[in-house]
């Protein structure tokens, strides 16, 4: 499968607790973005890397958010002290920035994991 | 910040019927990229627009960007019921591929 994957695809909660989820990307992709999804709502951007380098995080991103992609390739995403509003679908997206004079930057998105904080 | 809008936010339209989704912005976009969502999925790239002005069209489906580069919008002509889903706008800034900014989509449904 040379699309993006992310795992675990749904993830049950306690409140309090702190929750890691995971995504690899394409893999000639090097730019790597995290987006969050609640009901009704478009995706709202959190993050992105370019290679290992984090170059862009939300206002919306709190304290209690981390992502980190160590090595350019797959990235995670730990949510600290969950709460019930950090329910969500969390997906991952992945482009090619390569060829940068080229203004294709189609996002491949992944299934996303959803979380459920109770 | 920058607001992506999307109207309406939901149609319901019998199959054959046209479908047309609108998308403003509040800031001039660089470009504009349309998603499709279905039902427990994920968004699917349909298009990038970048020219003011910009037309394209994909078999049923034809797409708009404004001249001002802060809207535009999506035409089914006769949809289909595999037409159904949540169709997004999402617009970026500045070219450099960093962001998208969407909007809250429009769901459409179809009756048979």
């Amino acid at each position: 499968d040379t699309g993006v994957s992310q795992d675990p695809r749904h993830k049950i909660t306690k409140r309090g607790q702190n929750v890691t989820f995971r995504c690899d990307p394409i893999s000639e992709h090097n730019r790597l973005y995290w987006y969050r999804q609640t009901l009704g709502q478009g995706p709202e951007f959190l993050t992105y890397f370019q290679n290992e380098a984090q170059l862009e995080k939300s206002r919306l991103l709190s304290d209690r958010f981390s992502a980190e992609r160590p090595k350019g390739s797959f990235s995670t995403l730990e949510i600290q002290r969950t709460e019930q509003g950090d329910s969500a679908m969390y997906l991952c997206a992945s482009t090619n920035h390569i060829l940068t004079l080229v203004l294709d930057t189609e996002a491949f998105f992944g299934q996303g994991t959803r979380l459920t904080v109770v | 910040g920058q607001q992506v809008m999307q109207i309406p936010q939901y149609q319901h339209v019998q199959e054959g019927e046209d479908f047309t989704t609108y998308c403003n912005s509040s800031t001039t976009l660089s470009n504009i990229q349309w998603y499709k969502q279905r039902p427990g999925g994920h968004p699917v790239f349909l298009i990038q627009l970048v020219k003011s002005g910009e037309v394209k069209k994909q078999k049923r489906l034809t797409f708009q960007f404004g001249e001002a580069k802060k809207n535009s919008s999506l035409h089914i002509t006769a949809t289909q019921t595999t037409d159904v889903g949540t169709y997004f706008c999402a617009g970026e800034v500045n070219n450099a591929g960093n962001m998208l900014t969407f909007g809250g989509g429009t769901r459409l449904m179809v009756k048979p």
